[in-house]
């Protein structure tokens, strides 16, 4: 069945850890996003992608990187991570190269930095 | 650039009333408006959108309505049952690369 799916769907780690979410799709879509979204809240918009080899930074400063080497997969990474990157991060994508389109989002990551 | 505000960001009803939620977007290019449902611990699903060339669209319980000169769109839920009880997200896109969230509305549907 065709999905986007996210792991780890929890993660418990250390302040300074390096960590990357893994983010996939098998919908064939072109356009990917990574949203920030505390529980219930609003979205942020943190990362987006046209596609392979395309990346671009959203509104949301955000001290995560991502990469797009495959059209099915975007990985978020975060090198040094601190208490204030505790949140929900949803993975999204969308079949037109414009966004006036339904995304389909992830699971999400729920990320707690100690 | 854009902006789209979403009111109440809280909103209790009984089981059978309606519940109506507005919100208002700033860039008058926008030209789709999408409605996100979020259950507690899901992903947000889209549940309807309009485009900016109609003016009211209906999905059994679900209505969506869009006033372009105001710049101001509504989603309607009538006769709302417990499992409406979710957050839900309006957006906005211009047909550019970025659709703008609301802040979401939380809807508690008491039985």
């Amino acid at each position: 069945e065709a999905d986007i799916y996210q792991t780890p769907r929890y993660l418990v780690i250390g302040t300074g850890k390096k960590i990357t979410l893994e983010c996939s799709q098998t919908m064939g879509h072109d356009k990917m996003y990574w949203y920030q979204q505390d529980p219930g809240m609003e979205l942020h918009l943190i990362h987006y992608s046209y596609g392979v080899n395309s990346t671009e930074k959203g509104d949301l400063s955000s001290e995560s990187t991502v990469s797009r080497i495959r059209t099915e997969h975007f990985p978020l990474t975060l090198e040094s991570a601190r208490p204030s990157h505790t949140s929900q991060y949803l993975c999204a994508s969308s079949e037109a190269p414009t966004g006036d389109n339904e995304q389909f989002f992830g699971p999400g990551t729920r990320l707690t930095v100690l | 650039g854009e902006n789209v505000e979403q009111h109440p960001s809280t909103l209790s009803v009984q089981e059978g009333d309606s519940a109506v939620i507005k919100c208002t977007y700033s860039d008058s290019a926008s030209n789709y408006f999408p409605w996100y449902k979020q259950e507690l611990g899901k992903r947000p699903q889209l549940i309807i959108d309009i485009r900016s060339n109609v003016g009211e669209k209906k999905d059994q319980r679900i209505a969506v309505t869009l006033n372009k000169t105001a710049k101001h769109f509504s989603l309607h839920i009538t006769e709302t049952q417990p499992e409406d009880s979710a957050v839900y997200f309006c957006a906005a896109n211009t047909g550019g690369f970025k659709t703008i969230f609301g802040a979401g509305t939380r809807l508690f549907v008491k039985a």
